[in-house]
């Protein structure tokens, strides 16, 4: 069984570029949430997805934008892309409401690196 | 001030030791309460989950919550070296967005 999984693995950008990253959830899962994770800090929440509609967002500005699709895959945008975005983007997966009973996946995430 | 404090470390142990490790929050509506392991480069894997006050115990782990003090700890007995890594922890409340600490790093010196 498939875990969460995350594309592309690294890639490096420069400044006011953009750039899209792709996650596939753990199977059986339908609810999609991304994260950022700087150097040396714990992750920050972006938002979350659930039924194709975005449905949390955390303190993130509009440059940050996402989409899932009706296989419950989703994408990460972020445009006019800044230094400060370089960092660690994480995928987390679970069913609606599992984070209840802790259930929460990460994916190994993808490196961006701006230049 | 953080929503979540933890202290970054670095911790090093020797192999065999007890590891403790905690963090603070300032938000009384958090129930949900976790313990993330993360080796370098790679996602974060779920250790423990508790749910509002108390102690939980699995192998090796103990994972404690005071919501009275809003302090939470996490203790791993008979250290090993595979146990060195950076130890998140998380929490939340009903909104199912997990608010981390920033990280301690443990080594385990065999």
């Amino acid at each position: 069984d498939a875990g969460v999984t995350q594309s592309p693995t690294h890639l490096i950008k420069t400044r006011g570029q953009q750039v899209t990253l792709r996650c596939s959830p753990k199977s059986g899962h339908d609810t999609v949430s991304w994260y950022q994770q700087a150097l040396g800090q714990g992750p920050q929440f972006i938002f979350q997805y659930y039924e194709e509609e975005e449905r949390q967002r955390g303190n993130f500005p509009d440059r940050f934008s996402g989409h899932q699709y009706p296989n419950y895959s989703s994408e990460l945008n972020v445009n006019a892309l800044l230094l400060g975005d370089s960092a660690l983007y994480l995928c987390a997966s679970s069913s609606w409401g599992g984070l209840l009973i802790g259930e929460l996946f990460f994916g190994e995430g993808s490196r961006l690196t701006v230049l | 001030q953080k929503e979540v404090e933890q202290d970054p470390g670095p911790l090093s142990v020797p192999e065999g030791a007890i590891v403790s490790l905690n963090c603070t929050y300032s938000n009384s509506a958090f129930q949900y309460f976790m313990w993330y392991r993360q080796y370098s480069r790679k996602g974060p894997e779920l250790l423990m989950y508790t749910y509002s006050s108390g102690n939980k115990e699995d192998g090796r782990f103990t994972a404690q919550v005071d919501k009275s003090s809003k302090y939470i700890s996490l203790f791993i007995r008979d250290s090993q070296p595979s146990d060195s890594a950076t130890y998140l922890c998380a929490m939340s409340d009903d909104d199912y967005k997990l608010s981390f600490g920033a990280g301690t790093t443990v080594t385990v010196r065999a």
